[in-house]
């Protein structure tokens, strides 16, 4: 089935630690997106990529970082920069920007 | 800057009765607009969009949205709603063609009485 995997589900997290979130894709999707999203704030745009070894901040990429080397793989890094890390993680892809986005699952990150 | 207004945060109604939850984009260009659902836990599903053309649009599931010009609006409609429609509902627009990334409301929760 074609579809997008985020793993883990749930991750837990010490303070002043890394942590790499997974996504990946079978959709033969050129773009692909993180988003974070926390109660009462709907979907807040981290980091996108159009294109391969391309990507892009979104409007809360301070503490994240990602990168893009293969076309199905766009990994999540929250850093110990990011001051409140718990949140959900919820990835997408698309044919390409300006069309609809089709999400994963989400990784709910708690830091502990 | 480009934004999506949902302006209820939380709706209830009767299991059976009809629904609609509003959804308000900027006003300027018309974005390509779109809603999902969310059960708790889980990530967003598409139930339908708009690009252009006809103004009702229908989705999965037995929704349909109306887009309206004039007010600037895309609200999602439902004619009887059934238990398992609880969920939270956002609305999305897309800014800009190919050149825009998705914006999203803040969402509305449904609730649904027996």
């Amino acid at each position: 089935d074609g579809g997008i995997t985020q793993s883990p589900k749930y991750l837990f997290r010490k303070e002043g630690q890394n942590v790499t979130l997974s996504c990946e894709q079978n959709l033969n999707h050129d773009a692909m997106y993180w988003y974070r999203q926390d109660p009462g704030q709907g979907l807040r745009l981290i980091y996108y990529s159009q294109i391969v070894n391309d990507f892009q901040k979104g409007d809360i990429a301070e503490g994240y970082s990602v990168s893009r080397e293969k076309k199905e793989s766009f990994p999540l890094t929250v850093t110990s920069a990011q001051k409140n890390p718990t949140a959900f993680y919820l990835c997408a892809s698309s044919i390409g920007s300006g069309t609809e986005a089709f999400f994963g699952q989400g990784t709910r990150l708690t830091v502990v | 800057a480009q934004s999506v207004t949902q302006p209820d945060i939380h709706i209830t109604v009767s299991e059976g009765a009809s629904l609609e939850l509003r959804c308000n984009y900027s006003y300027g260009a018309t974005p390509y607009l779109f809603w999902y659902v969310q059960s708790p836990g889980q990530g967003l599903q598409l139930l339908l969009k708009y690009f252009s053309g006809d103004t009702l649009v229908q989705g999965i599931k037995g929704f349909e949205a109306e887009f309206k010009r004039s007010q600037s609006s895309f609200n999602l409609r439902k004619p009887s709603v059934h238990w398992s429609d609880a969920a939270e509902y956002f609305c999305a627009g897309v800014y800009g063609g190919s050149q825009g990334n998705l914006i999203f409301g803040k969402g509305t929760k449904l609730s649904v009485k027996p």
